[in-house]
This record gives structure tokens, C-alpha cells and sequence, in this order.
């Protein structure tokens, strides 16, 4: 099946720097990618829909000049959490939409997750 | 807006035995797909099954199937002849229709805690 792949699994940051974390489609093309976020024990969050080519959609609360989104091939999207702090410590998911047509071939494929950990 | 609720935050059970896990939604939408994720320690997300709200016919996947009340906005997921392996969170989830824009993207319950014992 589709894989999904995120890089780095688990990255730790100090204070004030900013962290990048990857999310690819191995083996399909993703024009459209989204970005969770999952505190401890929490559901997952949807942060922002990642779009190939154009300019991502962040859902309300979530700030756009902090957590930047590039969406830049049609396999790679790319959240950059910037100025981080220790709250914004926590688990990081992507999901990749696959599948044209019919309602049956449509999918999503979620990738494994990034831990970040801001000391 | 959709919301989706899991009113059960962990529910144990024995090996062999069936549980049952609760989910109820709210849409305006008519069409729309309704999904069960399993994450277990991993965190690693697991699609346990789908449901397309124009089907009628529950779908069944092995040992797990669902209840889908379209007019109760329900959505129980059932799992029959439970293994340790089963043990995990479980998260319902909402999807829109696959011919809108923003297909793909999913609202997700509180999730609840499956224990099974020996």
C-alpha cells in the first residue's frame, strides 16, 4: 500500500530555535497533504491543509507565521516550527490524500509521526 | 461545523470477548465518510475501517465491524474475539464527501482507550 514517511521521527530543540520536519509520499504523488498536531493523551488537531504549488490553509487558532508550511514538489511538504518554545512541545503528524475518481479509490495514508520536544 | 464525540475515554476487555465503542457525530452534510483509527503505542495511525454515508450496509472488516445510525448520527465500531493486539487508542473520525475541495481532511473524536486483559 501507499506509504507516507516523516523525517525527522523524533527531533529536540532548544528554546528560540526553529525546526523543520518532512513529510513524503514514497510511492504516489500528493498534491494535498495535512498537518495534525497531537498532544499527549489528546486527539489529533488539524493544523493546516498543505496544497503543491500554492499557499496552505490553516484552521483557525493556529498560528500561520510560526508553524510555516511548503508544500513545494508533488511529494514533499515541509512544517517548519519557528521561534519554537516549550509549549509548542508535541507530537506532529502528516497525512497524504491519494486516489482520483470514484469515491472507493480515495484515501488517505497517514505518515509515522515527528516527536518534537522544545527544552 | 462537524464535531465528533467518543463519550468513552477506555473501555476494557477480555481476550475473546466483544466490546463495543461509541461514536456519534454532527453534520449537515448528506454525503460524507465516517472512519475508525486504531493508534497503539506506536502512535503509528491504523485504519481500522470506512464507512461511505451513501452505503446502507455496515461495513465489516475480520473481527470489526460497525453500526452506522445515519439518522442518529451514530457510528459504533464493534470488535468481536478480541486479541492483546488489539489494545490501543481508537479514534472515530469524520471525512468529507470525496468530491468537495477539502476531502481528506479529518475531524477526529476525543478517542477512547481499549484494555484487554488475559
Amino acid at each position: 500500500g501507499a506509504v507516507v514517511s516523516q523525517h525527522p521521527s523524533w527531533v529536540i530543540c532548544k528554546s528560540g530555535t526553529s525546526v523543520k520536519i518532512e513529510c513524503r509520499s514514497l510511492d504516489f504523488q500528493a498534491t494535498t497533504m495535512f498537518w495534525y498536531r497531537q498532544f499527549p493523551k489528546q486527539s489529533l488537531m488539524l493544523m493546516a491543509t498543505s496544497n503543491e504549488g500554492s499557499k496552505a490553509t490553516y484552521e483557525q487558532g493556529v498560528e500561520k507565521d510560526k508553524f510555516l508550511i511548503n508544500h513545494a514538489s508533488l511529494t514533499l511538504s515541509t512544517l517548519t516550527v519557528t521561534s519554537a518554545h516549550p509549549e509548542d512541545s508535541s507530537f506532529y503528524i502528516c497525512s497524504a490524500r491519494a486516489g482520483t475518481g470514484t469515491s472507493s479509490l480515495r484515501r488517505q495514508y497517514f505518515g509515522p509521526g515527528t516527536r518534537l520536544t522544545v527544552t | 461545523a462537524q464535531t465528533v464525540t467518543q463519550s468513552q475515554p477506555e473501555m476494557s476487555v477480555q481476550e475473546a470477548e466483544t466490546v463495543t465503542l461509541s461514536c456519534t457525530y454532527d453534520t449537515s452534510e448528506s454525503d460524507y465518510y465516517l472512519f475508525w483509527y486504531k493508534q497503539p503505542p506506536s502512535r503509528q495511525m491504523i485504519l481500522v475501517i470506512r464507512q461511505e454515508a451513501y452505503k446502507q450496509q455496515n461495513a465489516t472488516e475480520n473481527r470489526f465491524s460497525v453500526n452506522f445510525q445515519k439518522a442518529a448520527k451514530s457510528f459504533s465500531l464493534k470488535i468481536s474475539d478480541s486479541q492483546l493486539g488489539d489494545a490501543a487508542m481508537y479514534f472515530c473520525a469524520y471525512g468529507t464527501n470525496w468530491a468537495t475541495d477539502s476531502w481528506g481532511k479529518l475531524q477526529f473524536g476525543a478517542g477512547t482507550q481499549v484494555v484487554v486483559t488475559p
